[in-house]
């Protein structure tokens, strides 16, 4: 499957715990772009990462969240603390070229239940 | 018709259909603009693509329209059939610039 790779696909944490999310972009592809969706809303921008470096993170908040793109192996959308508002699906998208006029790939999402 | 659900509007049609849907987007800078569906349970799926340079492009059973006069975006689907039934969403997007989505419209088609 050369799709985005992203896992797990449902992930259940209690408030205070960490979670991890993992995503693998498709192929030849090194542009990650993390985004929260809420039920019945539409995608929200979190953050744009090349490999080991964080482009744009002007959608995620600034305590708890954080994102790496490591120059091997996936990226990877951490949580700290979690709370109940975290719940949401988390997708992924990657593209071939630098935030250019290209379609963006998702992923099927981490599916994020807090206890 | 088309009704406005709790969060998300609901376009319903019967099988063998065309369904329009639409999206106002917000920028009037942005120059690419992408439709994409999510069925339940799984990611958006890219569908069309056009660049501002165009008004209209068509792909199989589906013709995407740009109105930049008015900032408005629409989805045209031929003969609708149940396989379509999904979330669509309009996503604009400046050169540079990260993609911004709009909210979403639930496509319903009846037997």
């Amino acid at each position: 499957n050369a799709g985005v790779m992203q896992n797990p696909r449902h992930l259940v944490r209690r408030r205070g715990q960490e979670a991890r999310l993992r995503c693998s972009p498709m192929k030849g592809h090194s542009h990650v772009y993390w985004y929260r969706q809420l039920p019945e809303e539409g995608l929200k921008f979190m953050v744009y990462l090349q490999k080991e470096n964080i482009i744009d993170e002007s959608g995620m908040p600034k305590e708890r969240f954080s994102a790496e793109f490591p120059k091997e192996g996936p990226s990877i959308l951490r949580i700290q603390q979690v709370v109940r508002g975290d719940s949401a699906a988390y997708f992924c998208a990657s593209s071939l070229a630098e935030n250019s006029n290209q379609p963006q790939h998702f992923g099927d999402g981490t599916r994020l239940s807090i206890l | 018709g088309e009704s406005v659900g709790l969060h998300l509007p609901t376009l319903s049609v019967q099988e063998g259909d065309n369904s329009i849907i639409n999206c106002a987007y917000s920028n009037s800078a942005s120059d690419y603009f992408i439709w994409y569906k999510q069925e339940s349970g799984k990611g958006p799926q890219f569908i069309i693509d056009i660049r501002s340079n165009m008004d209209k492009r068509q792909g199989q059973r589906v013709t995407v329209l740009l109105n930049k006069t008015v900032k408005h975006l629409s989805l045209q689907i031929a003969a609708t059939q149940p396989g379509d039934s999904a979330v669509y969403f309009c996503a604009e997007k400046n050169y540079g610039q990260n993609f911004v989505f709009g909210p979403g419209t639930r496509l319903s088609v009846l037997p």
